[in-house]
């Protein structure tokens, strides 16, 4: 199936613990992404790469990193997890970044990440 | 600073027609994308719009007014499966995306 994947789609964790959320597209698309939704569903950008390099990167805690080791794959790793990171975290890819078309998002299933 | 605005909350009943508004301020216009979410799914792409008038597809129309920074989805014969979260996201200046919190669209029997 041609699809925007990632794992694990439920992590439940203690505060202060590091955890990875990993993604995959298999689309052949150049730009992925990064988004967090809260629980009042806004959905926030946190991170864009595009051919590997990254081209967006919005005001997030340092603790957040994410890593694009090719154009297919691009994971984030989260350190020292605090409460407020409980959210939805979707990843995502389109053709490229110049308007259009382009711009059209395939999203992963999503990753619900719970910090206790 | 940039904002989009949409209803929170819409109902209607199955097999009527309902219009869903949303209004944009942003630095810049490079489109204006429709996403569907359904309840603890990802959203999916449904239209998008870059000259003013109306885009048509199956039961799903969205328009847009650049001079009025304002589009609206309209979806025809409601069917349950249509209960979902609709997302309007504009794209400004620099490609990048502004998302609106999204209208729950509720469609009673």
């Amino acid at each position: 199936d041609t699809a925007v994947s990632q794992t694990p789609k439920y992590l439940v964790t203690q505060m202060g613990n590091d955890k990875s959320i990993k993604c995959e597209q298999n689309l052949g698309h150049d730009t992925m992404y990064w988004y967090k939704q809260d629980s009042k569903k806004f959905l926030k950008i946190m991170f864009s790469y595009n051919n590997k390099e990254l081209i967006i990167n919005e005001t997030v805690p340092n603790r957040f990193s994410p890593k694009s080791p090719d154009k297919a794959h691009l994971n984030l790793h989260i350190n020292s997890l605090e409460l407020g990171d409980s959210a939805v975290y979707f990843c995502a890819s389109s053709q490229g970044t110049s308007g259009g078309g382009a711009n059209v998002l395939t999203f992963g299933a999503g990753s619900r990440l719970t910090v206790l | 600073g940039q904002n989009i605005d949409q209803p929170t909350e819409m109902t209607a009943t199955e097999g009527a027609i309902v219009q869903i508004n949303c209004t944009y301020q942003t630095s810049g216009f490079n489109g204006l994308f429709w996403y569907q979410q359904h309840a603890g799914e990802a959203p999916t792409f449904l239209s998008y719009n870059v000259l003013d008038g109306l885009e048509e597809k199956g039961r799903f129309s969205s328009f847009l007014s650049r001079s009025k920074g304002y589009s609206y989805l309209l979806l025809k014969e409601l069917q349950m499966k249509d209960s979902a979260s609709y997302l309007c996201a504009v794209m400004d200046s620099n490609y990048q995306l502004i998302w609106g919190a999204g209208t729950k669209l509720i469609i009673k029997p």
